[in-house]
This record gives C-alpha cells, structure tokens and sequence, in this order.
C-alpha cells in the first residue's frame, strides 16, 4: 500500500464521451504525475502537477488536462475519446518535482490505477 | 519513439536459473530508476542509479548503470516464482519522465 488512492478503479464509456479521473496522493506529498499505461507496455508520460501547475508534459494532445488541487489531489481529464484512449492510467505522488536538473531526486509512488475502456 | 528500449521484452525461465535485463538509450540521464509492476498494480520502485558505473546489489537483483550513464542493467541471480512480473526501467530529463518498454518475466516453478 503506498498511500496514492485512485477512483474509480474500472470505467467504461463510449467514443466522443469524456472522462474524468482523480488521485489523492499520499500525505505531505505535493507533486503528482499522471501515466497512460497501455496493456504489455511501459507508462508513457502524460504530464506533472506540482503546487498545483503544471509542471512537464508529455506528447500527449490538449484534449488531456489536468488539475491539482489545494490538498494537492488532482484530476485527469480527457475530452473527445477515441479507441485508443483506452489504457491503465496511473498516477504517482512524490515529494518534489522529478527531474528538476538535479536529476530524479524522489521516489514515486504509484496508484492502483484506473482501467478505462473505450467503446 | 521510446527514449529507453528494453530487451528482451519477453522472458519466461526455470526456478534457479539466471537472468539479465537490458536498458538502453541513446540519451544520457543524470540517474535511472528500476521498476517492477504485478497485474492490477502500479509499479513499485526498486532502485535509483546516480553514478557513472555504478553497481547496486538488493539481495539476489543486481543493477549497474553504465560508465556514460545511457544503459542500465538488472541481473537477477537464482530467480524465483515470486520475481514474476514486469520490470521497468525509467529515466527523467528536461520536465518529463520517461519509462522503458518494459521486460516482461515469467518464473516457472
């Protein structure tokens, strides 16, 4: 158990719908990132949040946004979706921002992630 | 295009045998993370590695980080059914994060 909670854990919609999916870091945590993981492969790089800005994006289109809040949960929204939008989608809470110059300076830790299915 | 290419992508061994994982890019990154995620799990982080050449040992799993820091290896001695899974290697550089391609490891008991 690592703390990050993830909801809801399974979510099926329909292409063109969207979608809205939300993290609650672990305590004292003020950096979240956001993973699409599709199935046998690595996580790809969807964006960071940290103090509530984004901070690093991915290669991903706008139609991916996100938000930090004050008590630095966080949603990840993706509008207009497509077949291939479904994937696990993780997040991940650290203590600082990741790759800050200074190189991977936290660890990680992950959600359970959410399984989105696009029909 | 993937930053950091894994190999093999997949592996599926006898208890007791020996194994190695390959990282590899064509960029260099100040450190390199491994990762190892089960079914229906996030992954869980192993071990961070800083240093040009340098080796970490966790118990049976041995990692190095290659002398120009572009490569990272993870050797597991003895493997057991309960090393199955999928391994990850994972980079940062500029703002964004970079995760390998993933070895996926089957322990045959």
């Amino acid at each position: 158990e690592t703390g990050v909670t993830q909801s809801p854990t399974h979510l099926i919609k329909t292409r063109g719908q969207q979608v809205t999916l939300r993290c609650s870091s672990q305590s004292g945590h003020n950096t979240v990132s956001w993973y699409q993981q599709a199935l046998g492969q690595g996580p790809q790089f969807i964006f960071q949040y940290y103090r509530e800005e984004e901070n690093g994006r991915g290669n991903f289109p706008p139609r991916f946004s996100g938000l930090q809040f004050p008590n630095y949960s966080s949603e990840l929204n993706v509008n207009a979706l497509e077949l291939d939008d479904s994937a696990l989608y993780l997040c991940a809470s650290s203590l600082e921002i990741l790759s800050s110059g200074r190189g991977l300076t936290d660890t990680q830790y992950f959600g359970p992630g959410t399984r989105l299915t696009v029909l | 295009t993937q930053l950091l290419e894994q190999s093999p992508q997949f592996l599926s061994i006898q208890e007791g045998e020996n194994l190695t994982v390959y990282c590899n890019s064509s960029s260099v990154f100040s450190s390199l993370q491994w990762y190892r995620q089960e079914p229906g799990e996030g992954p869980v982080l192993l071990v961070t590695v800083v240093t040009g050449g340098e080796v970490k040992k966790l118990k049976r799993l041995t990692f190095q980080f290659g002398d120009a820091r572009k490569d990272s290896s993870l050797h597991i001695t003895a493997a057991q059914p309960g090393d199955t899974g999928l391994y990850l290697c994972a980079g940062g550089t500029g703002n964004q994060f970079y995760f390998g391609t993933g070895t996926s490891l089957t322990v045959i008991p």
